[in-house]
């Protein structure tokens, strides 16, 4: 089962645009959650984590225990945010599962 | 700044030849990681070690092998290559319950 979904392969939004890049977990423990970006030709690097609670390049994300969710938002899309966005959950044993990415395209 | 190397780039080898990646982190972090990327698959964890000589198999550790014997190196071993193995292998590390460092990658094609 996964642990971790995005339900988009792709978002297209236009700039200036709202975004929200969907994610959802299944942890029976506390969880801890992270958004890593992955722009074109460079490495995969990290976003922003759940337990920081800040907000890195406008992004913001927050952890709904109810919902089992943690949502990347950005109020205002920009054309260099285009890029692969992958939510991942840290297990208890240290163990770090990514869901399986959205590709997220600015449009002009 | 952390800096996670991996050996090679890009990588061909031929079906049933074995395959060496190397990964060397120069953080002094204990966790190390390789991953697979695919498109349309995501990340997917091959295996993991959280010390020297200590290995945990990941969700598709099934036709690879790892070695950790010092802390800054973790080996990703293809015993014998397979096609369906041609993938990008994502090498990354961090300290305990802390965020990942990535290295750049190698892109692996098996013929």
């Amino acid at each position: 089962a996964q642990r971790v979904t995005q339900p988009e392969k792709l978002l297209s939004v236009f700039k200036g645009a709202p975004v929200e890049l969907k994610c959802n977990y299944s942890y029976s423990g506390s969880p801890e959650l992270f958004w890593y970006v992955q722009y074109s030709r460079q490495r995969l690097q990290l976003l922003l984590r759940h337990i920081s609670r800040e907000s890195i390049k406008g992004f913001t994300a927050d952890l709904n225990k109810g919902e089992t969710s943690f949502h990347l938002k950005k109020p205002f899309a920009q054309e260099e945010d285009s890029a692969m966005y992958y939510c991942a959950l840290s297990e208890r044993d240290d163990k770090i599962i990514f869901g399986k990415g959205t590709r997220l395209h600015i449009l002009p | 700044d952390v800096k996670v190397t991996q050996s090679s780039r890009y990588l061909v080898k031929r079906t049933g030849e074995k395959v060496f990646l190397e990964c060397v982190q120069d953080m002094d972090h204990e966790n190390m990681f390789w991953y697979r990327q695919d498109p349309g698959l995501g990340l997917r964890l091959i295996y993991f070690s959280y010390d020297v000589k200590m290995k945990e198999k990941g969700d598709i550790p099934e036709g690879y092998s790892v070695s950790r014997e010092k802390k800054e190196r973790f080996s990703l071993i293809l015993e014998s290559a397979s096609t369906n193995q041609t993938s990008m292998y994502l090498c990354a590390s961090s300290f305990p319950r802390d965020y990942l460092y990535f290295g750049p990658g190698t892109r692996l094609t098996v013929l």
